[in-house]
């Protein structure tokens, strides 16, 4: 099955900094990498998501980069503002026959005022 | 669209007692997840649905689980005799496609499961 692995746990950054958030995944044949973000004691909702026919996709400040030979997908937060302090999670499908998708276990992130 | 419901939004029950949480998917969405949420563990999935079929409940932990899905519109997810273990937040979701890398996954509000 699919293994997806987020490190650091946790990233802390000053407000207008950027902040990037790495993810790895174990099964080459992978074709979908979401983002989700959590803010404290909400559900996690989908921010942005890149398939494998691409090598990077953008919507305003936020931006997912793909390296299918490394294996590994970024998100790229510019001028980060409090409101994105929040667990992000990503994800990878296992690409067996019921194909679900595997989170990691969730990055938090903190932005000071 | 009024989102996936979840019901109840917080439990909290004896050890032995059955619990059951509910899940109202988005219409028009023929896949349905149930995924357990734990600190120690983060989000697990536990089983999921398409076309109210079973696909894989690999991630059921125990016979003291259960799940169904009657219809398009309704599934419920049941322990039968619960334990403090299972204390967790259950998030129930949806998406329109046959998995879920097809289309997004919308999740609905959680139960939050306390079990003392």
């Amino acid at each position: 099955g699919e293994n997806v692995e987020q490190h650091p746990s946790t990233l802390s950054v000053q407000e207008g900094d950027s902040a990037v958030i790495k993810c790895t995944y174990s099964d080459s044949a992978s074709n979908y990498f979401p983002w989700y973000k959590q803010e404290l004691g909400k559900r996690p909702q989908l921010i942005i998501d890149i398939r494998s026919n691409v090598g990077e996709k953008k919507d305003q400040r936020i931006a997912v980069t793909l390296n299918k030979t490394a294996k590994h997908f970024s998100l790229h937060i510019t001028e980060t503002q409090p409101e994105d302090s929040a667990v992000y999670f990503c994800a990878a499908p296992d690409t067996g026959a019921n194909s679900k998708l595997t989170f990691g276990k969730g990055i938090t992130l903190s932005v000071r005022p | 669209d009024a989102g996936v419901i979840q019901s109840p939004r917080h439990e909290v029950t004896e050890m032995g007692q059955e619990v059951t949480l509910r899940c109202k998917p988005i219409s028009g969405h023929n896949s349905l997840f149930w995924y357990r949420q734990t600190m120690m563990r983060g989000l697990e999935l536990l089983i999921y649905f398409n076309n109210n079929v079973p696909i894989d409940d690999s991630g059921m932990p125990e016979d003291r689980f259960s799940a169904k899905m009657p219809n398009a519109s309704f599934s419920t997810l049941k322990i039968q005799p619960s334990e403090p273990r299972d204390s967790a937040v259950y998030f129930c979701a949806s998406s329109r496609g046959q998995s879920s890398y097809n289309s997004p996954l919308h999740f609905g509000n959680g139960t939050r499961l306390t079990v003392t």
